[in-house]
């Protein structure tokens, strides 16, 4: 599996933009760039993914570096909803594609009042 | 749609006993993920179904787990006998393929395991 790298925790201010850096030099061309987030006592939740282009929906930014070996996460207006444990995984999507993935540890985001 | 429903919400046992967890995947997922996660070790693929088929069961920690997946609406791990180490969440996950590629996966609330 390629590996990603994450802070292990980042803080922000309520309604405050929060960039979530997610390192992934080993990417190869097929994978997609997935985002999950799990909030205390939940299961994950999809948040967002893409394979080179920026991508935008209701919940986030994704940021993909030109070259792919890095993204970013951004939140545009951090609630304290969105005080989670933050993932940045790799999968290949196309069909028949070998789904496991490897979630690692994530970056816990405190979000300040 | 009711999302990936597992049951029980919380269990409880003591060692040597036999546990069985219950999920039920969101209709019309093909895809069906058993993980586990814990403070220690972090949320880990066990074993994945495509179709009711398991396609990789290599992060089963021993011969104790066993998954099954009778038919496309449900799936059960069985652990036997339990261990204290089993202690953890175990949460089931369900996706599906749509234009070729597979999609996100929706996961459920989980399952707290806790083998005194």
């Amino acid at each position: 599996d390629a590996k990603t790298t994450q802070p292990n925790s980042m803080e922000s201010n309520e309604e405050e933009p929060v960039h979530l850096p997610c390192n992934h030099s080993t990417i190869s061309g097929t994978d997609y760039i997935h985002w999950y987030r799990q909030l205390p006592s939940q299961g994950p939740e999809y948040v967002i993914h893409g394979l080179t282009s920026n991508v935008n929906n209701r919940m986030a930014s994704l940021a993909i570096a030109e070259d792919r070996k890095s993204s970013t996460l951004i939140l545009h207006r951090a609630t304290l909803r969105d005080a989670a444990v933050y993932y940045c995984i790799l999968r290949d999507d196309r069909t028949g594609g070998y789904q496991k993935v490897t979630f690692g540890t994530g970056t816990k985001l405190q979000v300040i009042p | 749609d009711a999302g990936v429903i597992q049951s029980p919400r919380h269990e409880v046992t003591e060692m040597g006993q036999e546990v069985t967890l219950r999920c039920k995947p969101i209709s019309g997922h093909d895809y069906l993920f058993w993980y586990r996660q814990t403070m220690m070790r972090g949320l880990e693929l066990l074993i994945y179904f495509n179709n009711n088929v398991p396609i990789d069961d290599s992060g089963m920690p021993e011969d104790r787990f066993s998954a099954k997946m009778p038919n496309a609406s449900f799936s059960t791990l069985k652990i036997q006998p339990s261990e204290p180490r089993d202690s953890a969440v175990y949460f089931c996950a369900s996706s599906f393929l749509a234009g070729g590629l597979a999609r996100e996966q929706f996961f459920g609330p989980g399952t707290r395991l806790t083998v005194l």
